[in-house]
């Protein structure tokens, strides 16, 4: 079975334009969480969506939204980017959205490069 | 969110036992412990989780102390794949599935 899968891989963008980033979860799994992942710390929470509702928010500016879709992927929106927004962004999946103990499956992640 | 505590930095030599600790002083009676380890450039991945128990599978085993303020990630036999990024997490049972990471414990493996 593949894994979670996102893309692109690796991204450049300027300052003040917009980013979608994608992710598709694991086959049953209808719990999607983003991920921002600075270099040289821990990934920080941002969202996460469960059965396409807002389950979770993490402490980000209103730049960051994200939505999923019937088919459980999900889209992670960046707008008017700024420098500090260079990071890795990881998308993780669990069978559930919460109230439990499921481990969550991440993705290799989308580097972004914000010049 | 409760905060773990952890060293910056361990070293290992390859096939010899690793212990990870991590502190959890403030942990709440409905906190789990869980790890999860990040290899270099790759997403983190589950290691294991416990609650009071001591608990073990393939991958490694947790040790909690008895008062839950403290716990041990114990890999039996350290290969050089081990070296990672490992995060102690508490996660409440009744929250999201938020994972609050810290900055983790690098483990180098020496061959």
């Amino acid at each position: 079975d593949a894994g979670v899968t996102q893309s692109p891989t690796h991204l450049i963008k300027t300052r003040g334009q917009h980013v979608t980033l994608r992710c598709s979860p694991i086959s049953g799994h209808k719990s999607v969480s983003w991920y921002q992942q600075v270099l040289g710390q821990g990934p920080q929470f941002i969202f996460q969506y469960y059965e396409k509702e807002e389950r979770g928010r993490g402490n980000f500016p209103d730049r960051f939204s994200a939505r999923q879709f019937p088919n459980y992927s999900s889209e992670l929106n960046v707008n008017a980017l700024l420098l500090g927004d260079s990071a890795l962004y990881l998308c993780a999946s669990s069978l559930e959205g919460g109230r439990s103990n499921n481990e969550q499956f991440f993705g290799p992640g989308t580097r972004l490069t914000v010049l | 969110d409760a905060k773990t505590t952890q060293p910056n930095s361990m070293e290992s030599n390859e096939e010899e036992p690793v212990h990870l600790p991590c502190n959890h002083s403030t942990i709440s009676g409905t906190d789990y412990i869980h790890w999860y380890r990040q290899l270099p450039s790759q997403g983190p991945e589950y290691v294991i989780h416990g609650l009071t128990s001591n608990v073990n599978n393939r991958m490694a085993s947790l040790a909690i102390a008895e008062d839950r303020k403290s716990s041990t990630l114990i890999l039996h036999r350290a290969t050089l794949r081990d070296a990672a990024v490992y995060y102690c997490i508490l996660r409440d049972v009744g929250a999201n599935s938020k994972l609050t990471f810290g900055k983790g414990i690098t483990l180098s493996v020496r061959p």
